[in-house]
């Protein structure tokens, strides 16, 4: 499988919006609604923010949103904090027990 | 408080083995799909492995097929990666991940596996 395309880097401004696109295939992102989004601080583990495309977990900012349209997935970030800095991971379920991840995007906040 | 611990990292030549743990606290070990993901220094995750909660189902990314084996004792509510014909391109931070549908929603601190001679 290869992996979900991410722009390598996205930036914005506190309190601005950003958002993250992740674009599949008709064999995965497109074909089901399992996509998942993660955030990376350095030297951490990553931290589950979305799941099934639109869900956050207990305790994640409802500043965190995600959405689907066809091939593409996306993640937005509004009202922008220092904190948001980070790594983000897109995955996704690929059929035949497979998943796949983007290759990431690094989020500057000005 | 839900906790997955990894352990077994290590230095070890091309072509050597290897075997990490992941003991898991917390939650109902054998209620969960596991996985193993891995991220090389300086680069994105990778799913590696995962394993269902009765081992029934298992899978393996192609870069590792044949060569990681993925297995868990509920029992003692660990699960394990063994790793055999190690290569450079091996060498990664290896977590061990809770699974929830085909997401992954608990993660350990990670074991670092370096790949040298």
């Amino acid at each position: 499988q290869s992996a979900l395309t991410q722009p390598a880097s996205v930036s914005g401004s506190p309190g601005q919006s950003i958002t993250i696109s992740c674009t599949g295939t008709s064999s995965d992102v497109g074909s089901f609604n399992l996509v998942s989004w993660y955030q990376q601080h350095p030297d951490k583990a990553p931290k589950l923010i979305i799941y099934e495309v639109t869900n956050r977990p207990s305790g994640v900012s409802n500043r965190f949103s995600g959405s689907k349209s066809g091939d593409t997935a996306s993640l937005t970030i509004s009202g922008l904090q220092a904190e948001d800095e980070a790594d983000y991971y897109c995955c996704s379920y690929a059929g035949s027990s497979s998943v796949v991840f983007g290759g990431g995007t690094k989020l500057t906040v000005l | 408080q839900v906790q997955l611990v990894e352990s077994g990292g290590g230095l070890v030549k091309p072509g050597g083995s290897l075997r990490l743990s992941c003991a898991a606290s917390g939650f109902t070990f054998s209620d969960y799909y596991m996985s193993w993901i891995r991220q090389a220094p300086g680069k994105g995750l990778e799913w590696v492995s995962y394993i269902s909660s009765r081992a029934s189902t298992i899978y393996h990314a192609d870069s590792v097929k044949g060569r990681f084996t993925i297995s868990r004792d509920n029992a003692k509510n660990l699960m394990d990666l063994q790793m055999n014909s190690l290569r450079a391109e091996d060498t990664a931070v290896y977590y061990c991940v809770r699974m929830r549908g085909y997401h992954l929603d608990v993660w350990g601190q990670g074991t670092t596996v370096t790949v040298s001679s």
